[in-house]
């Protein structure tokens, strides 16, 4: 039972241009969710998160938007620039399971 | 200064072996967890520690045991390791339990475990 998901597998954009990554969830008790970036052989490092009471929650060139009603965020990387081409994972965390339960992950490249 | 390190980087290993994967965070975070990614790149919680004690214990068979000798040490153990165990393998801390306020967790580069 995959509570959060991740369709889209993979994304190109160009550099400078938006980079707009999806997730969709299907618990309506997650109070906090969160977004993680991966280079490879690495370990995911946080990048920006939200409170289920907000709507969107903006960090310099990263911006999470949050649609309760339809279950759904995104990130967007604005401008994108090479060094953001990584593996994004989306999660979803409830105050009371003190765990986070992960999406599969979305490949961004942003090519030069 | 890696402030969440984990040995060794790779792991291959026969079936029915017993191994184990070190970790260890300098960040003075009172919480640790084990998370498998599984060939589907999906990251599962296994278990999590706040201050040694044992807080998550997902649905991990028995062979999976972790080790928290201190706050700043959460080792795993697994017995007779079978072709499905092989993953990748991520360590990770936090200072509050993960729920409290959306609290950051900060992963290990990862072991990637194979069994042959």
């Amino acid at each position: 039972d995959q509570q959060v998901k991740q369709n889209s597998p993979s994304l190109s954009v160009q550099e400078g241009r938006i980079s707009i990554l999806n997730c969709d969830y299907t618990n309506s008790m997650f109070d906090y969710f969160l977004w993680y970036k991966k280079y490879p052989a690495e370990g995911p490092t946080f990048l920006i998160s939200i409170s289920s009471i907000k709507d969107k929650n903006e960090d310099g060139r990263f911006t999470v938007f949050l649609n309760k009603s339809a279950k759904h965020l995104s990130l967007h990387i604005v401008p994108s620039q090479p060094g953001d081409s990584a593996v994004y994972f989306c999660a979803g965390v409830m105050d009371s399971s003190y765990k986070l339960i992960f999406g599969s992950g979305t490949r961004l490249l942003v090519r030069p | 200064d890696t402030a969440v390190s984990q040995t060794p980087k790779y792991l291959v290993t026969q079936m029915g072996n017993d191994k184990s994967i070190k970790c260890e965070q300098n960040l003075g975070h009172d919480t640790m967890y084990w998370y498998k990614q599984d060939s589907k790149k999906f990251l599962k919680i296994m278990f999590s520690y706040n201050n040694k004690e044992l807080i998550i214990n997902e649905t991990v068979p028995n062979r999976f045991s972790p080790k928290s000798p201190d706050k700043a040490h959460l080792n795993l153990h697994i017995n007779s390791l079978e072709l499905g165990d092989s993953a990748v393998y991520f360590c990770a801390s936090s200072q509050e339990l993960a729920g409290k306020w959306g609290d950051t967790q900060y992963f290990g580069p990862g072991t990637r475990l194979t069994v042959l």
